[in-house]
């Protein structure tokens, strides 16, 4: 499977913008780029995910690399309420064993009043 | 609306005994999984259902773990002879396509922390 690189940790101020990399540098055509995020004491929530083009929801924006190898998830104004970590993962498209997530260990992200 | 659902949401076992942890996943959900997460990881893939049919076990630890879902709804993850190291948390998950890969999203309960001592 794909692997993905994520920094351990990451640190940003309130209101202020966040830009939070991933590396997969051995994706392949037809793996998707999902987003999701844990809370504390909660279970992971999805956030976003893309293909090729970039997207924005309600929640984040992920910007993705023309040549597919990495991705950054952009929160516009973090708030306290974004503090969590943050796991970049990829999906398959059909086939194989495509159902499942594989989750690294995320990027935990502190939000400073 | 209602999300996916876990109980109980904290299970402290003396080793040997045996635990039941369920999930109720979003209604009308197809698939749905079962995740373990330890002290500071990630979660886990443990097993996978679409409906009733058990159509992945790969990533249970042993034989001491079990799971079914007899009716395509409820799911119950079952432990036996808990030892020190099944002590996690045990998320639970739903998706509503019957191939859950590409752009879908899966839908986590808030987890059972299973605390053997």
């Amino acid at each position: 499977d794909a692997k993905t690189t994520q920094p351990n940790s990451m640190e940003s101020n309130e209101e202020e913008p966040v830009h939070l990399p991933c590396n997969h540098s051995t994706i392949s055509g037809t793996d998707y780029i999902h987003w999701y995020r844990q809370l504390p004491s909660q279970g992971p929530e999805y956030v976003i995910h893309g293909l090729t083009s970039n997207v924005n929801n309600r929640m984040a924006s992920l910007a993705i690399a023309e040549d597919r190898k990495s991705s950054t998830l952009i929160l516009h104004r973090a708030t306290l309420r974004d503090a969590a970590v943050y796991y970049c993962i990829l999906r398959g498209y059909s086939g194989g064993s495509n159902y499942k997530l594989t989750f690294g260990k995320g990027t935990l992200l502190t939000v400073n009043p | 609306g209602a999300g996916v659902s876990q109980s109980p949401r904290y299970k402290v076992a003396k080793r040997g005994q045996d635990v039941a942890l369920r999930c109720d996943p979003i209604s009308g959900h197809v698939s749905l999984f079962w995740y373990q997460q330890a002290l500071g990881q990630g979660p886990e893939f443990l097993t996978y259902f679409q409906n009733e049919a058990q159509l992945d076990k790969s990533g249970l630890p042993s034989d001491r773990f079990f799971a079914e879902r007899p009716e395509g709804s409820v799911s119950t993850l079952k432990i036996q002879r808990t030892q020190q190291e099944d002590s996690a948390v045990y998320l639970c998950a739903s998706s509503l396509e019957l191939t859950s890969g590409g752009a879908n999203e899966q839908f986590f309960g808030p987890g059972t922390r299973l605390t053997v001592l």
